[in-house]
């Protein structure tokens, strides 16, 4: 299947630090690409989707400034976590849609804020 | 109002039983589709059958088929021949598109189901 590559897979930062995790398809072209946060034996919330070469569009409720979603390429994208607290921590998680049939997802982002 | 509601947090199985994971979806576009993911312990999310809206019969992947009764809106799973490295959380997902909107789909998970297989 479909191999999507997301990195890093556990990050420890401080409070105030900006995080920026990267997710790649690497052997195909995602046209989307979706970005979830879970928290601990919950579902999967879904924080953005972003197309290729145009600006994210966020879920109600998330913060489009404090959520830096770009998708520069049909191959990658990022998700940089701005100015990050304790309550940003969270598992963040990556999926790529290939031609909205699957969608793969990355291995998932385990951030701690201190 | 739940875009996709699984109603068992958790199940048991028996071993080498089949078991059924129920799934039932909102939605008021003609386009979607249907997806069913395990996620074990460790995290990754395992892609296991898609379903889409327009496809007359059930997805089928190996053990997995997947029950579509698009009257009843429902998108139940079924897991033939349990093992125990089915012990997972199992979720079902839909994308909805909207096409008037330059493309822009969007995909939403359920709670999940907690399965446990006895030996």
């Amino acid at each position: 299947g479909a191999v999507v590559s997301q990195h890093p897979s556990r990050v420890i930062c401080k409070s105030g630090t900006s995080v920026k995790i990267e997710c790649r398809s690497l052997d195909f072209q995602a046209t989307t690409m979706f970005w979830y946060r879970q928290f601990p034996k919950q579902s999967l919330m879904l924080m953005a989707t972003s197309n290729e070469g145009s600006k994210a569009t966020y879920e109600q409720g998330v913060e489009k400034d404090k959520f830096l979603i770009n998708h520069a390429s049909l191959t990658l994208s990022t998700l940089t976590v701005t100015s990050a607290h304790p309550e940003d921590s969270s598992f963040y998680i990556c999926s790529a849609s290939v031609r909205g049939e699957k969608l793969f997802f990355g291995s998932g982002t385990q951030l701690s804020v201190l | 109002a739940q875009k996709i509601t699984q109603t068992q947090p958790g199940m048991f199985v028996q071993e080498k039983e089949a078991v059924t994971l129920d799934c039932t979806y909102d939605t008021s576009d003609p386009s979607y589709g249907l997806f069913w993911y395990k996620q074990p312990s460790s995290g990754e999310m395992i892609f296991l059958i898609y379903q889409g809206s327009y496809d007359q019969q059930n997805a089928t992947e190996g053990r997995y088929s997947l029950n579509f009764q698009k009257a009843r809106k429902s998108a139940n799973l079924v897991i033939s021949a349990s093992q125990l490295g089915d012990s997972a959380m199992y979720f079902c997902a839909m994308r909805e598109d909207y096409p008037n909107s330059g493309g822009y789909q969007k995909v939403t998970f359920g709670t999940g189901t907690k399965l446990q297989v006895i030996p």
